[in-house]
């Protein structure tokens, strides 16, 4: 099986903009969840999306949104962008009853 | 809330000399455990899980973590490390019902040739 993929791979935006990232998970996976990794604060959790529903969420501020689409394709999206968001943005997909999550290579976003 | 501990934020190392990464969660109830890889500019990957049974878990490349429910501990070990171990290392704890695990900060771990 392939594995969760993400897209893009590296991104530069400005303060202000806003930034649409993508998630495809592993096929038969139908949950998806997205994290944050920095540095020294490990992952933090943003969301979960299950059937097209967000079933779970982190303590993110409203900026942060996600969607997903009945493929089990996600998107996240972050407005109006903020130094402080540049990060790593890891998705994860797993099984239902949610097993193990298997990680895709992250979008590494850098706000300019 | 839920909370993991990783103590150990940096370890550097000898190739060959023993590992153990620390892990200590604050959940009282039923738990499932991992701990995650990340080797340089790759991505996470499991590298060993505990959900019940036998507490000591033995994963891929010669890692293995004992579950120690009186300590709330999961603590990572590795008898003799290689450079190729240099990585950071992440322990995942989910429980309460909750799917949604929750990570530790991570340890960078540099294992010098």
């Amino acid at each position: 099986k392939a594995g969760v993929t993400q897209t893009p791979r590296y991104l530069i935006k400005t303060r202000g903009q806003q930034v649409t990232l993508s998630c495809s998970p592993i096929s038969g996976h139908r949950s998806v969840s997205w994290y944050q990794q920095t540095p020294g604060q490990g992952l933090q959790f943003l969301f979960e999306y299950f059937s097209e529903t967000q079933r779970n969420k982190g303590n993110f501020p409203g900026r942060f949104s996600g969607r997903q689409f009945s493929n089990s394709r996600s998107e996240m999206n972050v407005s109006t962008l903020e130094l402080g968001d540049s990060a790593l943005y890891l998705c994860a997909s797993s099984s239902d009853p949610p097993e193990t999550q298997y990680f895709g290579p992250g979008t590494r976003l850098l706000v300019l | 809330a839920q909370s993991v501990s990783q103590h150990n934020h940096h370890v550097i190392l000898s190739e060959a000399a023993s590992l153990e990464l620390g892990c200590n969660y604050s959940y009282g109830g039923t738990v499932n455990l991992f701990w995650y890889v990340q080797y340089p500019g790759q991505h996470l990957q499991l590298l060993l899980k505990y959900f019940s049974g036998d507490p000591l878990v033995k994963g891929i490349k010669g890692f293995e973590a004992e579950f120690i429910k009186s300590k709330f501990s999961f603590n990572l070990r590795k008898p003799s490390v290689q450079w190729s171990d240099t990585a950071e290392y992440f322990c995942a704890v989910r429980g309460g019902g909750s799917y949604i695990p929750t990570f530790g900060r991570g340890t960078s771990l540099i294992v010098h040739p």
